[in-house]
């Protein structure tokens, strides 16, 4: 069976620092990876997805980036974080026309 | 292009009366459709979902959901609320390109 993992579980930076978010899926090969984020009191946006290695497409524009450097890793990345950086990060995978899931998914404090 | 909509913001219900969460959906063609929770400070989880079978769907925990093409609806149904089931809920879709599509969550709030 597949499973997904997110690291760090919770997360606290200062404004300005690096941010390196990792995304793992076991059991299934050449997946379709998403990044959402949920900021405080709002629904979950959709940030990055990827469908396959190096391949990289943005939803929305941010100081935030993403790689895939595996089949099966999905990094986030920030080179100075923000404070509206502050949110709830998840990881997703998908096999169309199969579904996945969702990873437990990262707290990030901003300060 | 595809959307979501949760009718309600914030539904609350007494303890072991019934609860209707209501999600509707656009798309041009037949989607995947999905109910997560989302429990304070808790990832989500996926309570039922529907991939073009049978139309009614049950899920764990008691909640089932029922898919009408005529109406584009996937309202979130349970007989008889706990405690427990208080928590955020998500209607969840999936895009052509197989991204998922989220409403923006109920609210759900249980009286003792």
């Amino acid at each position: 069976s597949q499973t997904i993992h997110q690291w760090p579980a919770t997360l606290v930076q200062p404004v300005g620092s690096p941010l390196s978010l990792e995304c793992t899926v076991e059991g299934t090969s050449n997946p379709n990876l998403y990044w959402y984020r949920q900021a405080a009191g709002r629904g979950l946006q959709l940030l990055f997805y990827s469908v396959g290695i190096g391949q990289i497409s943005s939803e929305v524009p941010q100081n935030l980036s993403a790689s895939r450097p595996q089949d099966r890793q999905f990094i986030l990345s920030s080179k100075k974080l923000l404070l509206s950086d502050s949110g709830f990060y998840l990881c997703a995978w998908s096999v169309p026309p199969l579904t996945g899931d969702f990873g437990p998914g990262t707290r990030l404090l901003v300060l | 292009a595809q959307s979501v909509t949760q009718l309600d913001s914030h539904v609350s219900v007494s303890e072991g009366t019934p609860v209707l969460l209501r999600c509707n959906y656009s798309s041009s063609y037949s989607p995947s459709l999905f109910w997560y929770v989302q429990h304070p400070n808790k990832g989500l989880q996926l309570l039922l979902k529907y991939t073009s079978a049978a139309t009614l769907v049950k899920g764990i925990n008691g909640f089932e959901a029922e898919f009408k093409k005529s109406e584009t609806s996937f309202h979130l149904t349970k007989p008889s609320a706990h405690m427990s089931d208080a928590a955020e809920y998500f209607c969840v879709a999936t895009s052509g390109t197989y991204k998922y599509i989220f409403g923006t969550g109920t609210r759900l709030k249980v009286l003792a």
